[in-house]
């Protein structure tokens, strides 16, 4: 069964990039029809959909956070990635990773908090 | 960018049957959007209830199930247990995104 389990650092600054890494095991991240996405939750708040990438690379994002977001695939690390530019307090939240592919299956998720 | 609406929240007693819905601002919710349903309970990540309107994943109880409904994709709860108490997301895929509902707080009462 697929496993996956984000990280990176808890706390970023104002205006800084927001860098986060999901770790996939059970399975490769380049091999079969499958969508890498990323999630937030702010605390006590709704889910919002970051963007995915395709195994191919191809990646869409949510139009709201386009211009900042960038998603990527580490093949050799089977690992990909969010890069999240010129965070501010609003982009705290709970970070998740998932795989989507007849079902949806997710990580653990992390804070990230971004002070006022 | 389409706006998905769910109902806030809803109220269902033990061993009774709720349905909660996703609507979509763009139109008629079909199988093209490929409607997913999310369980969140309080501490923990979402986990994945139905995929593709009707499909279920290996550990989704039989007493969920999902369909399309009067232009929008439902999640049918038959035989309310206190342990579904948790709160509910869709998600719909939409003009090339997935967007996610708001979320239905469902209590077991």
């Amino acid at each position: 069964q697929v496993q996956l389990q984000e990280s990176g650092p808890g706390l970023v600054q104002p205006s800084q990039t927001l860098s986060l890494t999901c770790t996939v095991s059970g399975g490769s991240i380049s091999s079969g029809s499958y969508y890498w996405n990323w999630i937030r939750q702010p605390l006590g708040k709704g889910l919002e959909w970051i963007g995915r990438i395709y195994t191919n690379g191809r990646a869409g994002y949510n139009p709201s956070l386009k211009s900042r977001v960038t998603i990527s695939l580490d093949t050799s690390k089977n690992q990909f990635s969010l890069k999240l530019d010129s965070v501010t307090a609003t982009d705290t939240a709970i970070y998740y990773c998932a795989r989507e592919s007849q079902g949806y299956y997710w990580g653990q998720g992390t804070l990230v908090t971004v002070p006022s | 960018q389409a706006v998905v609406t769910q109902e806030p929240s809803l109220t269902v007693s033990p061993g009774g049957t709720v349905t909660l819905t996703c609507g979509s601002s763009s139109g008629a919710v079909t199988s093209g959007h490929w409607p997913y349903w999310f369980q969140q309970k309080p501490g923990q990540a979402p986990r994945a209830l139905i995929y593709d309107t009707f499909n279920k994943h290996s550990w989704t109880p039989a007493r969920f199930s999902g369909s399309l409904l009067g232009g929008k994709a439902a999640l049918t709860l038959s035989g309310a247990q206190s342990e579904d108490e948790a709160d509910y997301y869709c998600l719909l895929f939409s003009s090339g995104v997935r967007v996610f509902g708001g979320g239905t707080r469902l209590t077991v009462l």
